[in-house]
């Protein structure tokens, strides 16, 4: 079955504590992105990438890091997690400009 | 920068009626524009996605229509059904760049 899966589901998790995020997919998209969603901010985009080895920034990058040395992965990495990194996380994936496909989300409580 | 307008931010329907979503954009020079679908604390699930040269996509009983001069978009929804209850989210993807914004979306509820 074609898919995006995220891992873990759920995190409770204190400041500062370096936590890790995954994401795999299995249909040999090229571009993978990370999004969070908040209330009344709707969803947006942390990182992407176009290919192994190419990130770039979204629209709210600070205090995330991704890598992307496999096709189907693409981690979101929080070194030092704060607070107002709780959130609602969302991996996809797509072949360049097609449609996108969402993993089931990773729901992130940051205390 | 792109900015992606959805309204209303609510609607609730009596089964049966037909419905029309609407989803506007600031910049018209887009690539795509996708409909989605996401249920309460649940992933988007695509619905359909109009490539810039097109001006409607059908699936069933949805049907999305794309008018870039005038930088909208509109879902509409034929029989509703207590199953559509949702929200539902329009995003833009621009020429230029590989960002993807979406709409606040719309929350739908259907009421038997």
């Amino acid at each position: 079955e074609a898919q995006v899966t995220q891992n873990p589901r759920y995190l409770i998790t204190v400041t500062g504590k370096k936590l890790t995020v995954t994401c795999s997919q299995n249909m040999n998209h090229e571009y993978m992105s990370w999004y969070r969603q908040d209330p009344g901010l709707g969803l947006r985009q942390i990182y992407y990438s176009m290919n192994v080895e190419v990130t770039d920034k979204g629209d709210v990058p600070e205090g995330y890091k991704v890598s992307r040395k496999e096709k189907r992965n693409f981690p979101l990495i929080l070194e030092s997690p704060s607070p107002n990194q709780t959130s609602l996380y969302f991996c996809a994936s797509s072949f360049p400009r097609g449609v996108k496909f969402f993993g089931p989300g990773t729901r992130l409580t940051v205390l | 920068k792109q900015e992606v307008t959805q309204i209303p931010a609510a609607l609730s329907v009596p089964e049966g009626e037909n419905l029309v979503l609407n989803c506007s954009f600031t910049d018209s020079a887009i690539y795509n524009l996708q409909w989605f679908r996401q249920d309460p604390g649940k992933g988007l699930t695509s619905l359909l996605l109009i490539q810039s040269s097109q001006r409607e996509q059908t699936s069933g009983r949805l049907n999305a229509s794309l008018d870039k001069s005038s930088g909208r978009s509109t879902l509409y929804i034929a029989a509703s059904q207590p199953g559509d209850s949702a929200t539902y989210l329009c995003a833009v993807k621009n020429n230029a760049g590989n960002m993807l914004t979406f709409g606040g979306g719309t929350r739908l509820m259907v009421k038997p």
